[in-house]
C-alpha cells in the first residue's frame, strides 16, 4: 500500500499564479486533512473533510479552496499565490473507527512563492 | 474547540538522560491525544495515542505518555535518550472519533548531545 500520496513534491510559483496540490489515499479512510507547516508554528489546519461530499474550514483557510473529489482524493487549490503561502503542505487521512483514530501523513509538498 | 500548548520549543538533553516533552491540551469534549515525531525532510510518524482506555500509554522507540485529566496534560517521556531521538515532536488533540478536527501544537525540537 502506498498510504497517502502527495503531488508534486516541490513547486515554485510566481506571485499571482494558481496551482492545485493533489492528495490521494488508498486506505479507505473517511477523513482527510490539509495542513501547512511553518517554522515555530507547528502544523496548522487549513481545511478538512470528514467524509466524501463534506469540507470544513480549519485554523487558516484564507487564500485556499479544497475539493473532495471522491473518497480517495482531496485537493488543495491556491487561486492567486502570495509569498505568505510559502510553506510545506501536508495531507493526512484517518478512519472514523474509534480504536484507530490516528492520522497518516503524506511526505509533503514544499511550495515557494516568489 | 480543541487546542494544544507545547511548553518549550527546544529541549536539549544528554545521551542517556531522561526525556520530558510537555503538552497541555484544551478540549470541550473528551479528547483523543497523540504524539507524532518528524525527522528532517520527512512526514510525521505516530509515536503513541490516547483514546480513553489506559491513562499510561506506551509507544514506539521506548516512549510513553500519561494522560492526566486534572492537569489537562499529556507529557511525553523516555527514560534514556538516544542520539537517534533527535527530531521534532508534535502533540495533537481531537474529539473522539476520526471525523473531528485534528489540531497540533507548535512542536518541540529535541537535541541529544553526547
Amino acid at each position: 500500500n502506498a498510504g497517502v500520496t502527495q503531488t508534486p513534491k516541490f513547486q515554485v510559483l510566481k506571485t499571482g499564479q494558481s496551482m492545485t496540490l493533489q492528495c490521494a489515499q488508498d486506505m479507505n479512510h473517511n477523513s482527510m486533512y490539509w495542513y501547512r507547516q511553518d517554522p515555530g508554528m507547528g502544523l496548522r489546519l487549513i481545511y478538512y473533510s470528514a467524509s466524501e461530499g463534506t469540507t470544513d474550514k480549519g485554523e487558516v483557510p484564507n487564500g485556499y479552496n479544497v475539493s473532495r473529489l471522491n473518497k480517495r482524493e482531496f485537493s488543495l487549490r491556491l487561486e492567486s499565490a502570495a509569498p505568505s503561502q510559502t510553506s510545506v503542505y501536508f495531507c493526512a487521512s484517518r478512519t472514523i473507527r474509534p480504536r484507530d483514530p490516528e492520522a497518516f501523513f503524506g511526505q509533503g509538498t514544499r511550495l515557494t512563492v516568489v | 474547540a480543541q487546542s494544544v500548548t507545547q511548553l518549550g520549543s527546544h529541549v536539549s538533553v544528554s545521551e542517556g538522560a531522561l526525556v520530558l516533552l510537555r503538552c497541555n491540551y484544551s478540549s470541550s469534549v473528551p479528547p483523543y491525544l497523540f504524539w507524532y515525531v518528524q525527522y528532517p525532510n520527512q512526514g510525521l510518524q505516530l509515536l503513541l495515542k490516547y483514546t480513553s482506555a489506559a491513562t499510561l500509554v506506551k509507544g514506539i522507540n521506548g516512549f510513553e505518555a500519561e494522560f492526566k485529566k486534572s492537569e489537562t496534560s499529556f507529557h511525553l517521556t523516555k527514560p534514556s535518550a538516544h542520539m537517534s531521538d533527535a527530531a521534532e515532536y508534535f502533540c495533537a488533540v481531537s474529539g473522539p472519533g476520526g471525523y473531528n478536527k485534528l489540531i497540533f501544537g507548535a512542536g518541540t525540537r529535541l537535541a541529544v548531545h553526547p
